[in-house]
């Protein structure tokens, strides 16, 4: 079955970019989501992209998709202590209905 | 818009009760609801699909009995966690899905179930 992956933690200073990777294995994956969780809440839906596209950008998010290598990518412009958090990205493979969710990165924002 | 809401936030009981969460849609459809546990500091497992008005398909490894789901109506599903031990103890979040594959989840903020 699909594999995702991502590192577990990222620190980056306020005011610089991050940049938050995601490696799967299933070539068919079709809808490729960023999820972000605070401490002891739900997921929430931040952007998402289809396996035809390559970028999409959306205000301060921007994620790229490189479909050869599997590889997807958030990178969050001018990060802020508000962004401290947990991000999952999450893929749909073929014709499965369900997501499979990657490990989590932590984001820890430092002033 | 999109917005999944999940009830109760938190609860408390002793061993051996049946405790009932709620998860509606408010302000769209939802044709597909999922149910997920979530250990301290690990991703999302995936419990449960259910389809409105149809019996839910659970994942291997996850008793059917011990985890009822009802999806009665396109704006709520249950999960109810029948003769609830300390391991059941966990976070559950749900989350809805209006239409299709191609369409994105959108979760609830949670329940934190803390059986005595």
């Amino acid at each position: 079955g699909e594999d995702v992956e991502q590192s577990l933690f990222l620190s980056v200073r306020e005011g610089d970019s991050s940049v938050i990777n995601c490696t799967y294995t299933d070539s068919s994956s079709t809808y490729l989501y960023w999820y972000k969780q605070e401490p002891g809440a739900g997921l929430q839906l931040l952007t998402y992209i289809f396996s035809n596209m390559d970028m999409k950008q959306d205000q301060r998010l921007t994620v790229l998709l490189n479909k050869k290598d599997k590889h997807l990518s958030l990178r969050i412009a001018d990060t802020q202590t508000g962004d401290s958090a947990i991000y999952f990205c999450a893929v749909v493979t073929g014709t499965a209905s369900k997501l499979t969710f990657g490990t989590g990165t932590r984001l820890q924002v430092t002033l | 818009g999109a917005v999944v809401s999940q009830h109760p936030s938190w609860v408390i009981c002793k061993s051996g009760t049946s405790v009932k969460i709620e998860c509606r849609s408010l302000d769209f459809q939802a044709t597909t609801m999922f149910w997920y546990r979530q250990f301290p500091k690990q991703s999302l497992m995936l419990m449960a699909t259910s389809n409105e008005g149809s019996k839910a398909t659970y994942e291997q490894g996850v008793e059917k009995d011990k985890f009822l789901i009802n999806h009665a109506s396109l704006t709520l599903s249950t999960l109810t966690v029948t003769s609830a031990h300390p391991e059941d103890s966990s976070f559950y979040i749900c989350s809805a899905r209006q239409g299709a594959i191609n369409q994105p989840q959108h979760f609830g903020d949670g329940t934190r179930l803390s059986i005595l």
